[in-house]
């Protein structure tokens, strides 16, 4: 199986622009996190998705958002960038819902924001 | 609130050498622990988990992992270091109801040939 897809890799934005990442799932995966790691903060969870639906939210603010389609891609935006979200940012899927079951991560997408 | 610790930011070790990587987490329920690795411009790849049962863990590449709950450790050794183990090692925990893995602060591993 093909493993977890980011695109793009490289991100480059300025200060108050907008930005979409994607992320597609291995496939038959229905689960999908996303994490933040900075040299600063580490690394720090986002959100995840289970079927289309948002299950839980970590501590970012609103300009952080996402969305799972029916066929478990993902997407995440950050509006209105700001320079401390210069970041890689990883995309993780899973075939279950459980806290145990394994995620496994993508290459990330490293986004620099000037 | 969840938290795990990473004693050592840098290790370094001689090729052929024992690698020793620790892991203090801090849970008030009972946890999950996995150890995943960062290789330069790669996500993040599984090396092992306890979830229940058996604590000494084997996993890839040669790695083990042993849960003491006496300790609250987490701590992942291997006998014998090749260079190409020379990356960054991170542990993270969760708990039944929560899917979001808090990580540690990572170690990265330099072995010297």
């Amino acid at each position: 199986k093909a493993g977890v897809t980011q695109t793009p890799r490289y991100l480059i934005k300025t200060r108050g622009q907008q930005v979409t990442l994607s992320c597609s799932p291995i496939s038959g995966h229905r689960s999908v996190s996303w994490y933040q790691q900075t040299p600063g903060q580490g690394l720090q969870f986002l959100f995840e998705y289970f079927s289309e639906t948002q299950r839980n939210k970590g501590n970012f603010p609103g300009r952080f958002s996402g969305r799972q389609f029916s066929n478990s891609r993902s997407e995440m935006n950050v509006s209105t960038l700001e320079l401390g979200d210069s970041a890689l940012y990883l995309c993780a899927s899973s075939d279950g819902a459980n806290p145990w079951d394994t995620q496994y991560f993508g290459p990330g997408t490293r986004l620099t924001v000037l | 609130a969840q938290s795990v610790t990473q004693l050592g930011s840098h290790v370094s070790v001689s090729e052929g050498a024992l690698v020793l990587l620790r892991c203090n987490y801090s849970s008030s329920v009972p946890p999950y622990l996995f150890w995943y690795v960062q290789y330069p411009n790669q996500g993040l790849q599984l090396l092992l988990k306890y979830t229940t049962g058996a604590t000494l863990v084997k996993g890839i590449n040669g790695f083990e992992a042993e849960f003491k709950k006496s300790e609250t450790s987490f701590h992942l050794t291997k006998p014998s270091a090749h260079m190409s183990d020379a990356a960054e090692y991170f542990c993270a925990v969760t708990y039944t109801g929560r899917r979001a893995l808090t990580f540690g602060s990572g170690t990265r591993l330099q072995v010297q040939p």
